[in-house]
């Protein structure tokens, strides 16, 4: 099946240092990949999705300058959590869409788990 | 507005017996369902899905989920639970109209008792 790689699988980082998350899939082009935040006990919360080439489509509340995301390629995307704070920290979760259908299942990558100082 | 539900936070179930982690939906136009199991730490992994057809959807690691849209749900089921099985269970609408996207539900920890 489909593979979808997410480097790196945890970062410590200081407060107001910017940390960037890889979302690569390995064996099929995603035009489309999704960028979720999920808190301990919690439903993933869509961040954004991104579509290669173009602006990523934002969620409400969910602040761009801070989450910048990057489509350039069919098989790369990245986040890049800009200035983080503590509150930032939370585990990061790509997925990426396998064919042109918007049913189509999510390959997921296996999470980015960030922790703020 | 659309919405996808898990009324249980955790199902206990021992181990050789059947389990059923429930889901309903509420999405306008023609939902695609999908259930998906995260391990610890880990991504999500797909199980299975129903877009359309026969209603019971038979996926991975002998889970099987039964679309009702009268009751616009969409179960998961397994006849006999391995301790394996102990993981978060998220299930999923895709929505053909408006917004089309995914939604999740706030997931169900299942856990099988040895």
């Amino acid at each position: 099946g489909a593979v979808v790689s997410q480097h790196p699988s945890r970062v410590i980082c200081k407060s107001g240092t910017s940390v960037k998350i890889e979302c690569r899939s390995l064996d099929f082009q995603a035009t489309t990949m999704f960028w979720y935040r999920q808190f301990p006990k919690q439903s993933l919360m869509l961040m954004a999705t991104s579509n290669e080439g173009s602006k990523a489509t934002y969620e409400q509340g969910v602040e761009k300058d801070k989450f910048l995301i990057n489509h350039a390629s069919l098989t790369l995307s990245t986040l890049t959590v800009t200035s983080a704070h503590p509150e930032d920290s939370s585990f990061y979760i790509c997925s990426a869409i396998s064919g042109t259908g918007g049913y189509e299942k999510l390959f997921f990558g296996s999470g980015t788990q960030l922790s703020v100082l | 507005a659309q919405s996808v539900a898990q009324p249980e936070d955790q199902v206990n179930v021992a181990e050789g017996n059947p389990l059923t982690v429930k889901c309903t939906y509420s999405v306008s136009g023609n939902p695609y369902l999908f259930w998906y199991v995260q391990y610890p730490n880990r991504g999500l992994q797909f199980l299975l899905k129903y877009i359309t057809g026969d209603n019971l959807v038979k996926g991975s690691y002998g889970f099987e989920a039964e679309f009702n849209k009268s009751q616009t749900s969409f179960h998961l089921k397994k006849p006999s639970a391995l301790v394996s099985d102990s993981a978060l269970y998220f299930c999923a609408v895709y929505s053909t109209s408006g917004t089309y996207k995914y939604i999740f539900g706030t997931g169900t920890r299942l856990k099988v008792l040895a």
